[in-house]
């Protein structure tokens, strides 16, 4: 079981560019988020997904569209990334909460730099 | 005040030493506790949750007091490879949702030194 990938590892964009950030995960998890870090201020929640075609809003939405097409896919989209984006992406999955799985499993991260 | 408030540190310590995290919490009406740990450039991998009763994992143990909304973690005999963020995440119903909102800490910083 490879758990929770992302892709990119690492980008580099410029202001007004766009870009989709995409994570999959192979547990079967209903539950999927995409969180960014950044120094000093934690993880925050920016969209999540209770299911294959459901999406909501977390803490930080501004800026960011995302798609579960697919139960193992949650996709990140910036339609014109800034400079305040640039931050480290990190997806995570889930069992429904009050379960025995209610555990968030994190990808890799993905490090992306606006100019 | 921040939902969920951790000393920054950084906290430096010997091998064989123990030491202590703390955090407190601001919504009374959490439900599951966390510790997770988050190496240099990783992503948070699940330590340890953290129980009213208190429990133990080897060397870490995590206590929770409802009352005063107050986690902490003791680590016994550090490690070199102790050496890491130490992320206190706290989980609650988003209104009434069944989703489990996970709201994390800046995180403590530990380095464990020979």
């Amino acid at each position: 079981n490879a758990g929770v990938t992302q892709t990119p590892k690492f980008r580099v964009l410029k202001t007004g560019q766009s870009m989709t950030l995409l994570c999959a995960q192979d547990m079967n998890h209903e539950y999927m988020y995409w969180y960014r870090q950044d120094p000093g201020m934690g993880l925050r929640l920016i969209h999540y997904s209770v299911g294959e075609g459901t999406t909501a809003k977390g803490e930080v939405p501004d800026g960011y569209n995302v798609s579960r097409l697919k139960k193992q896919n949650f996709l990140l989209g910036l339609e014109s990334a800034a400079p305040s984006q640039t931050s480290v992406y990190f997806c995570a999955s889930s069992s429904p909460p009050g379960t025995m799985g209610e555990t968030q499993y994190f990808g890799p991260g993905t490090r992306l730099l606006v100019l | 005040r921040k939902e969920v408030e951790q000393d920054p540190g950084p906290f430096n310590v010997p091998e064989g030493a123990t030491v202590a995290f703390n955090c407190t919490y601001s919504n009374s009406a959490s439900q599951s506790f966390f510790w997770y740990r988050q190496d240099c450039r990783k992503e948070p991998k699940l330590l340890m949750s953290v129980y009213s009763s208190g429990n133990e994992d080897g060397r870490f143990t995590a206590q929770l007091n409802r009352a005063s909304q107050y986690i902490s973690l003791l680590i016994r005999d550090s490690k070199l490879s102790d050496s890491a963020t130490y992320l206190c995440v706290v989980s609650s119903n988003a209104g009434g949702t069944s989703y489990g909102k996970l709201t994390f800490g800046q995180g403590t910083i530990l380095t464990v030194h020979p």
